[in-house]
Formats: structure tokens, C-alpha cells, sequence
């Protein structure tokens, strides 16, 4: 089962509009990564956040972590046509008996429209 | 340098066959893990090889499974295969095994189909 959820599932913007992607998880983890998809090609990684952290940035990337609400969400601002692509939050459970294991959710499908 | 290399990109399989799927990692990398993302669906993980042995299994049938070589490579091999077998199978490496905060490389994938 997916222990990653990601809303909205879908979404669709204007180029130059900002997109939030929230995903929320289940058990405690290591860290929170990001992944990006094009059309069901390979995941690229896009930024990891460590339980410690709440707050990470990568060029127009920001990612926010809340361990207690047990959620993530990244923003990509000023969106490009570019950017449209599925992104899937991913968790490195703390602990897992499955060593390496990613979880990943079912992803948001982000559309750019220029 | 190289990125994370699957062969083959696609295969097209009848119910009961067998398949083998192949990749090779990023150059010093020793881990490679392998996902099954059925069309819609996030990743799902199947197995970690680390230092050629299995570090990891998921919820997978024992049709389902895998071996590391000496230089890191890796197979995936799956066993009178059904039509729910059909998806894109991931390889993914990393320099070492979990728990170390590294982010996975992955390949393209290999597109099963089973017909």
C-alpha cells in the first residue's frame, strides 16, 4: 500500500503561477524526498529533506516538513511549461525492516499551460 | 558518465512466460533497488541489493526475484508472469544502502506488457 498521499491529485496552471503539491505520510521517517516524472519515463530527484529540518530550498524549489502533522508540500515557483510533469513525494521509513525501501505516493500530474 | 542503464526499454511477454530485466549502475554505486509502477500509481518497491546481497523485499510474490553481480549489476526476474505484471519496472542505484540519506538515480525503465 501507498503510505504517501499527495494532493491535489492533479493540477493546472498558467506559466509564471506558483504550484503547491502537499503530501502527507503515516509512520516516522529518515527523510522526505521529491521525485519528478515525464511522461512515465524515470523519477529525477528533485530535493530531500531530513526529519530534523523543516525547510529546504533548491532554486525555485522550496519543500516544508511538519513531522508532528505527519506532511509535506512543495512549491515550485514561477511555474514554466517546462515544469509539467507528475511529482511523487517519497519516505525513507525510520527503522524500516525493509533497509533502503522508498514509499512512494500516488503523485500530483502538474500541467504548465503557456 | 553514465546514468543508471536498463535494457530492455520495452517487452511484450504472454501469461505464464518468463522474463528477465537488466541494469547497470551508475559507476560506483553498489546499491540498486528495483520498483514496479503500474500505469497511475506511484513506484512500488520490490526489492535492494547492496554489496550483492538482498537487503530489502517487498510485498512481492516469490515469482518475483533478483540477483546482483560482481560489478553491481543486476537482474530482475519474474516467473510465469500475469496480466497484473504489466508495468513499468524501475531500477534505481545509490552509493550506498538505506539509511543514509542518499537520494536514488533512476533508469527509464523497462515497459513490460503481458498479454
Amino acid at each position: 500500500s501507498q503510505q504517501g498521499e499527495e494532493d491535489p491529485q492533479a493540477l493546472s496552471i498558467q506559466e509564471g503561477e506558483n504550484a503547491t503539491m502537499n503530501c502527507s505520510y503515516k509512520t516516522s521517517i529518515n527523510n522526505l524526498q521529491w521525485y519528478r516524472q515525464n511522461s512515465g519515463r524515470g523519477l529525477v530527484h528533485l530535493i530531500l529533506i531530513r526529519s530534523n529540518e523543516r525547510e529546504k530550498h533548491s532554486g525555485r524549489l522550496r519543500v516544508t516538513l511538519d513531522t508532528s502533522k505527519k506532511s509535506s508540500s512543495l512549491l515550485i515557483t514561477a511555474s514554466r511549461a517546462a515544469d509539467t510533469a507528475s511529482y511523487f513525494c517519497a519516505t525513507d521509513a525510520l527503522g524500516g525492516t525493509s533497509y533502503g525501501k522508498l514509499t512512494f505516493g500516488q503523485g500530483t500530474i502538474l500541467t504548465v499551460h503557456p | 558518465d553514465a546514468g543508471v542503464t536498463q535494457s530492455p526499454t520495452h517487452l511484450i511477454k504472454t501469461r505464464g512466460q518468463h522474463v528477465t530485466l537488466r541494469c547497470s549502475p551508475i559507476s560506483g554505486h553498489k546499491s540498486v533497488s528495483w520498483y514496479q509502477q503500474v500505469l497511475g500509481q506511484g513506484p512500488q518497491f520490490i526489492f535492494q541489493y547492496y554489496e550483492k546481497e538482498e537487503r530489502g523485499r517487498g510485498n512481492f510474490p516469490d515469482r518475483f526475484s533478483a540477483r546482483q553481480f560482481p560489478n553491481y549489476s543486476s537482474e530482475l526476474n519474474v516467473n510465469a508472469l500475469l496480466l497484473g505484471d504489466s508495468a513499468l519496472y524501475l531500477c534505481a542505484s545509490s552509493p550506498r544502502g538505506g539509511g543514509t540519506n542518499s537520494p536514488l538515480h533512476f533508469g527509464n525503465g523497462t515497459r513490460l506488457t503481458v498479454t
